[in-house]
């Protein structure tokens, strides 16, 4: 069975600081990894996504991912937060074979301060 | 292109009364998922149709939810009767396929309390 683990419930920057938000998965079997990112009262929005691809992903309003198979982990970062960053993000896996199920994580809810 | 749609965006009910979820996925998507997301976890799917038909209904609490998806299009989600731990947002999402890692696009929600 595949799993994820999110750090982290709650995760507070100042405007312009480094964002960064750890995601560490369990897959016995190559996995597909996806950051969601949900504001208040909507669905979710995919950020970005890894299927096996290069290691380094981008995705959208600047945010990026890296997987490390080593470690076991698909943290997303963002090198400067804006306010309009402050949001809950999702990580979530599936895999090949797996019939687009996902499986998500308890999410993080960022907070940018000024 | 129009997104998931979604009805009622916030129900009220008591307990042990019955309600229902509407969902309209993006036009030519086959596939149709319903996900249950308590306040503080993460979305936890409950079925997931390819077109008209049922692929995984492994985590619906059938004895009082059902779903379906007539023509396979739009798609209700019914619990009855309702209990307290049914108080979530039902987030209704789809995609065009099923095979590897087709994008899936959530609508708004529907956010339940069941008093």
């Amino acid at each position: 069975a595949q799993s994820v683990t999110q750090l982290g419930s709650h995760v507070s920057v100042s405007e312009g600081a480094l964002v960064l938000l750890r995601c560490n998965y369990s897959s016995s079997v190559p996995p597909y990894l996806f950051w969601y990112v949900q504001y208040p009262n909507q669905g979710l929005q995919l950020l970005l996504k890894y299927t096996s691809a290069a290691t380094l992903v981008k995705g959208i309003n600047g945010f990026e991912a890296e997987f490390k198979k080593s470690e076991t982990s698909f943290h997303l970062t963002k090198p400067s937060a804006h306010m309009s960053d402050a949001a809950e993000y999702f990580c979530a896996v599936t895999f090949t074979g797996g019939g687009n199920k996902l499986t998500f994580g308890t999410g993080t809810q960022l907070k940018v301060e000024l | 292109e129009a997104g998931v749609a979604q009805s009622p965006r916030y129900k009220i009910i008591e307990k042990r009364q019955s309600v229902a979820f509407w969902c309209n996925p993006i036009s030519g998507h086959a596939t149709l998922y319903w996900y249950q997301q308590i306040l503080g976890q993460g979305p936890k799917l409950l079925i997931q149709f390819q077109n008209n038909g049922v692929v995984d209904d492994s985590q619906l609490p059938k004895d009082r939810f059902s779903a379906e998806r007539l023509k396979g299009v739009d798609s209700t989600l019914k619990i009855q009767p309702a209990k307290l731990e049914d108080s979530a947002v039902y987030l209704c999402a789809s995609s065009l396929q099923r095979t590897g890692v087709d994008e899936q696009y959530f609508g708004p929600g529907t956010r339940l309390t069941v008093t």
